[in-house]
């Protein structure tokens, strides 16, 4: 069956510090892989999507980027966070039943 | 492009009792798939159910259904013999197959299950 990874569940890191988050995929190949956003109480934003290797599709100019060096690997970065990057995020990926499966997400708070 | 609304910010409902969440979408595609996600207060977001829009027969899933409405592009949500750990956000979807990025999410309905 699939399952999908996501760490770490908590981080704090202050301002001007790097981030970055993993999320991977067992049980299936080539899956098309989303991260999310969402504040407090919000609905969902979508950051990125990737529909294989070293493809990347950005929904909204910011201060992260994402990379996929591996086929279920997704990983959300940023060189320098900003206040304004906390939240919680969502790794999620597409099943042939056109439905999202999601990973347990990353509290992100940036002090 | 598509949207989804869900007009309800907040519901509440007695335990035991029956409540149903209101969502509409907009599409002009013919070929879709609707679903319900639900967040506890986890945050870990969870399909609840899901509805192709070819099949007129509407989804159930224990105590979850909905009432599928293709031309009034309505998709409600009716949670029987509500229970406490019904208590979450719950965030209506709709999905585009030809399209990669191709789901739109509601903004929620936060629905809370009182004793």
């Amino acid at each position: 069956s699939q399952t999908i990874h996501q760490w770490p569940a908590t981080l704090v890191q202050p301002v001007g510090s790097p981030l970055s988050l993993e999320c991977t995929v067992e049980g299936t190949s080539n899956p098309n892989l989303y991260w999310y956003r969402q504040a407090a109480g919000r609905g969902l934003q979508l950051l990125f999507y990737s529909v294989g290797i070293g493809q990347i599709s950005s929904e909204v100019p910011q201060n992260l980027s994402a990379s996929r060096p591996q086929d279920r690997q997704f990983i959300l970065s940023s060189k320098k966070l900003l206040l304004s990057d906390s939240g919680f995020y969502l790794c999620a990926w597409r099943g042939i039943d056109y439905g999202y499966t999601f990973g347990s997400g990353t509290r992100l708070t940036v002090v | 492009a598509q949207t989804v609304t869900q007009s309800q910010p907040e519901m509440s409902v007695q335990e035991a009792e029956t409540v149903t969440l209101s969502c509409t979408y907009d599409t002009s595609e013919n070929n879709y798939y609707l679903f319900w996600y639900k967040q506890p207060p986890s945050r870990q977001m969870i399909l609840v159910i899901r509805q192709e829009a070819y099949k007129q027969q509407n989804a159930t899933e224990n105590r979850f259904s909905v009432n599928f409405q293709k031309a009034a592009k309505s998709f409600s949500l009716k949670i029987s013999d509500s229970q406490l750990g019904d208590t979450a956000m719950y965030f209506c979807a709709f999905s585009d197959p030809s399209s990669y990025n191709d789901m739109r999410f509601g903004a929620g309905t936060r629905l809370t299950v009182k004793p």
